[in-house]
């Protein structure tokens, strides 16, 4: 099956500080999305991004399905960034297996 | 507001004992999922269904039961709970294989 890899596993920045976390994928894809994780546990859709560049605030995501990854931006960091960021994909016309990468845990610190 | 809503949040129960968790979702969505999370293997789909009475096996099926008979419920059955089954569950939703996964809440559950 896909491969999916988040890099860092884990990112400690200052309060106000930018970031890029990366998702690499090991197939083309034709589903790909951004999910936090804050402390309590929810999962946050953050992005449906296949291709392109969206942007949402301070928050940005960009897909270059060519070359098998994704981007997300995350500008002037806040404490309630904090949390594990993953990236998911799926391969194949209408498929509904969405596989997940391990993560990026986030902490921001005051 | 649009949600998927998961019931119970916490559940500590024995082996064997039978128990649902229920999903219900309220935004018309056709996809509806579960998902299990564990540290260090990540999150795991367990069931997905793509309309009423279509459901088929995601990763890690073995030990769960789903029935899907109105658009809007999706329960997850555990018809002899197992230690090893003790997790976080999620269940999301989508309008289709396409678009962007919603999650509920989250249950967990502790098998003892």
């Amino acid at each position: 099956g896909i491969q999916v890899e988040q890099s860092p596993p884990d990112l400690i920045l200052q309060e106000g500080a930018n970031s890029t976390l990366r998702c690499n994928f090991s197939d083309s894809v034709n589903n790909l999305q951004w999910f936090h994780q804050n402390p309590w546990g929810q999962l946050i859709n953050l992005f449906y991004i296949p291709s392109g560049t969206k942007q949402n605030g301070r928050l940005s995501a960009t897909t270059v399905a060519t070359e098998r990854y994704s981007l997300l931006y995350i500008s002037s960091s806040q404490t309630t960034d904090s949390g594990v960021y993953f990236c998911a994909v799926s391969a194949g016309a209408g498929s509904y297996q969405l596989t997940f990468g391990k993560g990026t845990k986030l902490s921001v610190i005051p | 507001e649009a949600q998927v809503t998961q019931n119970p949040r916490y559940l500590i129960t024995v082996t064997g004992k039978k128990l649902t968790v229920t999903c219900s979702q309220n935004m018309n969505h056709e996809y509806m999922s579960w998902y299990r999370q564990d540290p260090g293997l990540g999150l795991r789909q367990i069931y997905y269904s793509m309309n009423v009475e279509v459901t088929d096996k995601g990763d890690v099926p073995e030990g769960y039961k789903v029935s899907r008979k109105e658009k809007r419920n999706f329960p997850l059955i555990l018809e002899s709970p197992s230690p090893n089954q003790t997790s976080l569950y999620f269940c999301a939703s989508s309008l289709g294989p396409n678009s962007p996964l919603h999650f509920g809440n989250g249950t967990r559950l502790t098998v003892t």
